[in-house]
């Protein structure tokens, strides 16, 4: 087994600002994925990372950055935090295949106000 | 690029009864078909999936049927418990990147006593 830990649980920022989520695995995935999820739209990638040194935009990838600093983490970065802007960010691992099972971590609530 | 629509945003259901969610998708070539589940206050967890090359597939309580013809997918819970209780997302896998599915907006299932 094992386990993804997301920092911080909860992130409260200011219109503007730049952000950084943090996202670790001990799984020994190689694949990892950020999500964005707003009520009631069901779950949008926003950048994911097949390998340690893959680096790939998802479909909302507009406005965020990424980083995979090793294979066990990998960052997500808001670049300019949007005035009243409410989302859970998911972070994601899977084994290096075809369609794998994805393995989630607890989120980040991000509230810019 | 694909989509996937889930039908029923909110479905109530007595315990014991079954329960069952339709999700349907819009790219032909589409052959992986996952669920997930996302209990309150938890993230979100894999429970069944099924590939194209079936048309039904059961693990305990949980089935899957897909009707390729009809671009349509459900999940069957069976003999529903209050544990069952949760959102459920259906997704579907793209077919031009075996790295990524496409989920829906997710049902929220009612289990009441």
């Amino acid at each position: 087994g094992g386990i993804i830990t997301q920092t911080p649980k909860f992130l409260i920022g200011q219109e503007g600002q730049k952000l950084t989520l943090k996202c670790q695995q001990n799984f020994n995935h190689d694949t990892m994925y950020w999500y964005r999820q707003d009520s009631g739209k069901g779950l949008r990638l926003i950048y994911y990372s097949i390998t340690e040194n893959d680096l790939q935009k998802g479909d909302l990838s507009e406005g965020y950055d990424a980083s995979r600093e090793k294979k066990s983490s990998f960052s997500l970065t808001v670049t300019s935090a949007q005035k009243n802007e409410m989302a859970v960010f998911l972070c994601a691992s899977s084994i290096l295949g075809v369609y794998a099972e994805q393995f989630f971590g607890p989120g980040t609530r991000l509230t810019v106000l | 690029g694909e989509k996937v629509e889930q039908h029923e945003s909110t479905l109530s259901v007595r315990e014991g009864d079954s329960a069952v969610i339709n999700c349907t998708y819009t790219d032909t070539a589409s052959s992986y078909f996952p669920w997930y589940k996302q209990e309150a206050g938890k993230s979100l967890h894999f429970v069944i999936d099924i590939r194209s090359n079936v048309d039904r597939k059961q693990s305990q309580r949980l089935i899957v049927l897909l009707d390729k013809k009809a671009k349509r997918f459900s999940l069957h819970i069976t003999a529903t418990q209050p544990e069952d209780s949760a959102i459920y997302f259906c997704a579907a896998g793209d077919d031009t990147n075996a790295y990524k599915v496409i989920f829906g907006k997710g049902t929220h299932l009612h289990v009441l006593p």
